[in-house]
């Protein structure tokens, strides 16, 4: 079974600066994938960024990048130029790929306020 | 395109009931998972289908089902509504098992 530790429950920031958001995990499996999710005050739940774990290189989408250290077995989140629409709660997750069934593992979550 | 969806938003059951919520992924995508979202933890998984067959199931109760569609809809169902039950039931679709899941706006079931 996988495990997933978000260590920080709420975080504040203020606009424009930059947030790190943490989360451990712990699997047994060689191959495996990590996510962040956002989860808006509405809901829904928006794919933020992915990450396959045989890539060394960390994945880059705009203003969100990921720190991925196997080893530590650490998956945290920047978030930088923090922007009023980023308030949210952060969902980190991580899924193995085995005989095409993807069960995700979820934290239980950092609710993340960017302040004016 | 549209998203995932799931009907309906809103769902207010008595203890004992039973209760039908239902998905509709994103065109071209044959994979539904569920999940159970309890008011300040993550999504908790109930079941993944693909091809219309059940493949895997989360530590929950027999009194949650579930079935997939041709169309590749799907539903979940909950009998006999325990308090426990009350929650946000998010359903999420991804082009193939293996992939990044996309989720729906959810059902929020209270439970009375």
């Amino acid at each position: 079974a996988q495990t997933v530790t978000q260590s920080q429950p709420e975080m504040s920031v203020q606009e424009a600066e930059t947030v790190t958001l943490s989360c451990t995990y712990d699997t047994s499996e060689s191959n495996y994938y990590l996510f962040w999710y956002k989860q808006p005050p509405s809901r829904q739940m928006i794919l933020v960024i992915r990450q396959e774990a045989y890539k060394q290189q960390n994945a880059t989408e705009n203003r969100f990048s990921v720190n991925f250290q196997k080893a530590a077995k650490s998956f945290s989140l920047k978030i930088s130029d923090s922007q009023l629409g980023d308030t949210a709660m952060y969902f980190c997750a991580v899924t193995t790929a085995l005989n095409n069934f993807n069960k995700f593992y979820f934290g239980s979550g950092t609710k993340l306020n960017v302040k004016p | 395109d549209a998203g995932v969806t799931q009907s309906p938003t809103h769902l207010i059951k008595t203890r004992g009931q039973h209760v039908t919520l239902r998905c509709s992924p994103i065109s071209g995508h044959k994979s539904v998972s569920w999940y159970q979202q309890v008011l300040g933890q993550g999504p908790q998984f109930i079941f993944q289908y693909y091809e219309k067959e059940e493949r895997g199931r989360g530590n929950f109760p027999d009194r949650f089902s579930a079935r997939q569609f041709p169309n590749y809809s799907s539903e979940l169902n909950v009998n006999a509504l325990l308090l426990g039950d009350s929650a946000l039931y998010l359903c999420a679709s991804s082009p193939m098992s293996r992939d990044e899941q996309y989720f729906g706006p959810g059902t929020r079931l209270t439970v009375t």
